[in-house]
């Protein structure tokens, strides 16, 4: 089945820094999600971007389809963004199912 | 609007109980997902309906494991003789399946089960 692996495993700044976790994949896909998952468990959505470049407020993503891999940058990072980073991947013949790679552990301390 | 609610949030039981964990998606979403998670991993696919119908069960681990949506909506996951290998986080998710991001998972915040 496809591999998802993630880079780095775990992450620790200072608040305001900023950061890059990576996606690679090993196959092609229909779709990509990236997700937080926060101290108490609750995965939060953060993109839905199986191609292109989205933006939302300190948060952008980018995937590169044809090169199997995608981005997530966190930029000014403040305390709240603590938790695991999840990416996630529905494969071609997936049947809709996610496929979630092994998560970006962040520590953001003040 | 709401989002994806599970009962319980925790569940404790004894090795070789029965047990039922309960998902009520999105209202209007036409896919529901099973999810297991262990500690420090990622989550894993058990199970996903699409309307009434399990559409894909190959990530069921046995025969122990039942899951049901009879009015393709609310969905219970059934676990019978559990063992202590079983104790994880049980997640749910939907998705609208329509829609530019038709496929956009949102997921609920799990039941955590612990068998002893």
């Amino acid at each position: 089945g496809i591999q998802v692996e993630q880079s780095p495993p775990d992450l620790i700044l200072q608040e305001g820094a900023n950061s890059t976790l990576r996606c690679n994949f090993s196959d092609s896909v229909n779709n990509l999600q990236w997700f937080h998952q926060n101290p108490w468990g609750q995965l939060i959505n953060l993109f839905y971007i199986p191609s292109g470049t989205k933006q939302n407020g300190r948060l952008s993503a980018t995937t590169v389809a044809t090169e199997r891999y995608s981005l997530l940058y966190i930029s000014s990072s403040q305390t709240t963004d603590s938790g695991v980073y999840f990416c996630a991947v529905e494969p071609l013949t997936g049947f809709q199912k996610l496929v979630f790679g092994t998560g970006t552990r962040l520590l953001v301390s003040p | 609007g709401a989002g994806v609610s599970q009962t319980p949030s925790n569940k404790v039981t004894e090795k070789g109980k029965y047990v039922e964990l309960r998902c009520d998606p999105i209202s209007g979403h036409t896919a529901l997902y099973w999810y297991r998670q262990s500690l420090g991993q990622g989550p894993e696919f058990l199970i996903y309906f699409q309307g009434t119908g399990a559409a894909d069960d190959s990530g069921l681990p046995n025969d122990r494991f039942f899951a049901v949506r009879p009015e393709g909506s609310v969905s219970t996951l059934k676990i019978q003789r559990t063992e202590r290998g079983d104790s994880a986080v049980y997640l749910c998710a939907s998705s609208p399946l329509s829609g530019r991001e038709y496929n956009e998972q949102f997921f609920g915040p799990g039941t955590r089960l612990t068998v002893l």
